[in-house]
């Protein structure tokens, strides 16, 4: 049982540049979701899903796109990368009504240069 | 605005002492305030979560205590531990909330000395 998998782990992008950040879970979690963490800020939401075909924006949605095609899999795309999306990604995934049990990755350090 | 104060941004205690950390909140729809502990290079981790239906919850050496009236709650670690360094996040949430969002606070770095 691998639990909320994110990949890549370290990621070097230029500006302008677009890239997808995955994420998968094998726990069928129908709730997924995407934070971001930046030193003094905590973690703010991104967006997330309550289901295959489901999406909504959270607290800090512009530059990302989401789309949720599968109940495993929610990946989050910068379409012109900037250097304010410099951060540390993480992806989450809960069971419907059930936030106790809200699962994190490891999370994906990304660097806009 | 933030949804959720966090205080100090750090901390550093000996071993053996308590520790302590702040939240306060504004939104009395808010029901769940659970804790997250952050190693580094890992995703937070739950520690331990409470209702506003009791004043106090303890699991080993980590006891929540809320204040539905002052709108806080506050992490205590007693005899804390050089494992325990870690960053520490706390949340509020709504339990029945579209989505399963939280708000977190800004984050403590404690640094638990030998």
């Amino acid at each position: 049982n691998a639990g909320v998998t994110q990949t890549p782990k370290f990621q070097v992008l230029k500006t302008g540049q677009s890239m997808t950040l995955q994420c998968a879970q094998d726990m069928n979690h129908e709730y997924m979701s995407w934070y971001r963490q930046d030193p003094g800020m905590g973690l703010r939401l991104i967006h997330y899903s309550v289901g295959a075909g489901i999406t909504d924006q959270g607290e800090v949605p512009n530059g990302y796109n989401v789309s949720r095609s599968t109940t495993e899999d929610f990946p989050l795309r910068l379409l012109s990368a900037a250097p304010s999306q410099t951060s540390v990604y993480f992806c989450a995934s809960s069971r419907q009504g059930a936030i106790y049990g809200y699962t994190f990755g490891s999370g994906t350090r990304l660097t806009v240069v | 605005q933030q949804q959720v104060k966090q205080s100090p941004q750090s901390l550093i205690v000996q071993k053996g002492g308590i520790s302590i950390i702040n939240c306060a909140y504004e939104n009395t729809a808010f029901d769940y305030f659970p804790w997250y502990q952050q190693f580094p290079g890992k995703g937070p981790a739950l520690l331990i979560a409470i209702r506003p239906d009791v004043s106090e919850k303890k699991e080993g050496r980590f006891t929540i205590s809320f204040n539905k009236s002052a709108k806080q709650f506050s992490l205590h670690i007693m005899d804390s531990q050089p494992g325990d360094s870690a960053t520490y996040f706390c949340a509020a949430s709504m339990v029945y909330s579209v989505g399963n969002q939280f708000y977190f606070g800004t984050g403590t770095s404690l640094t638990v000395i030998p």
